[in-house]
């Protein structure tokens, strides 16, 4: 079946720009997670859904980073007015509904962004 | 607070040997769940092994296995008979279950097998 899709696959975009990343979680997963990982570095924890209800929104970086989730599918992550030190790769991943703790986490491809 | 801490941010190991990754992790929660993935440089993140708190052996997948001490909080990740396709990154991550979903990953650590 179709895994974790994320868009745009690359972003390059001007300092001070809005942009959106997009992940289409695999159906039937109700929990979706966002982490960035900057070049060679490991993964940052920036937010998880439940359903369309974010219980952890702690690791947002600052109030330029925003999430959404509509429908219990996709996912929306928003950045305003980046900033270079937001040049990263954001990963989208799923996991399927709490059947068992053991059910990993399914990531996408990530959105590699650039501001310049 | 949940913490994951891996302690090595590269190894080099010869190709056929046997080689273990550190992974001490901190958190207050008698139950929750430790995970491991390889990243290449694909960038791809490919799950590996899972060990549950409560699990009374080591999990093993082929050649992969965990040295689960739960008394000294740690999971190393040991990989046997090592081959040149398991250069990558390798990430240690944990989920508390008793509180939210939240899952957290260490720093990783590169690992690099020599021919």
């Amino acid at each position: 079946g179709a895994g974790v899709s994320q868009s745009p696959s690359n972003k390059v975009t001007e300092k001070g720009k809005d942009v959106e990343l997009r992940c289409d979680p695999i159906s039937g997963h109700t929990a979706l997670y966002w982490y960035r990982q900057s070049l060679g570095q490991g993964l940052e924890f920036l937010i998880y859904f439940q359903g369309n209800s974010a219980p952890d929104k702690s690791g947002l970086p600052s109030d330029r980073f925003s999430a959404e989730r509509t429908g219990g599918s996709v996912s929306t992550l928003t950045i305003q007015r980046t900033q270079q030190e937001d040049s990263a790769v954001y990963l989208c991943a799923s996991r399927p509904p709490r059947t068992g703790g053991n059910s990993p986490l399914h990531f996408g491809n990530g959105t590699r962004l650039t501001v310049t | 607070a949940q913490k994951i801490t891996q302690t090595q941010p590269g190894m080099f190991v010869q190709e056929k040997e046997a080689v273990t990754l550190d992974c001490t992790y901190d958190t207050s929660d008698p139950s929750y769940g430790l995970f491991w993935y390889k990243q290449p440089s694909s960038g791809e993140m490919i799950f590996l092994i899972y060990q549950g708190s409560y699990d009374q052996q080591n999990a093993t997948e082929g050649r992969y296995s965990l040295n689960f001490q739960k008394a000294r909080k740690s999971a190393n990740l040991v990989i046997s008979a090592s081959q040149l396709g398991d250069s990558a990154m390798y990430f240690c991550a944990m989920r508390d279950m008793n509180r939210d979903d939240k899952i957290i990953f260490g720093k990783g650590t590169r690992l690099h097998i020599l021919p």
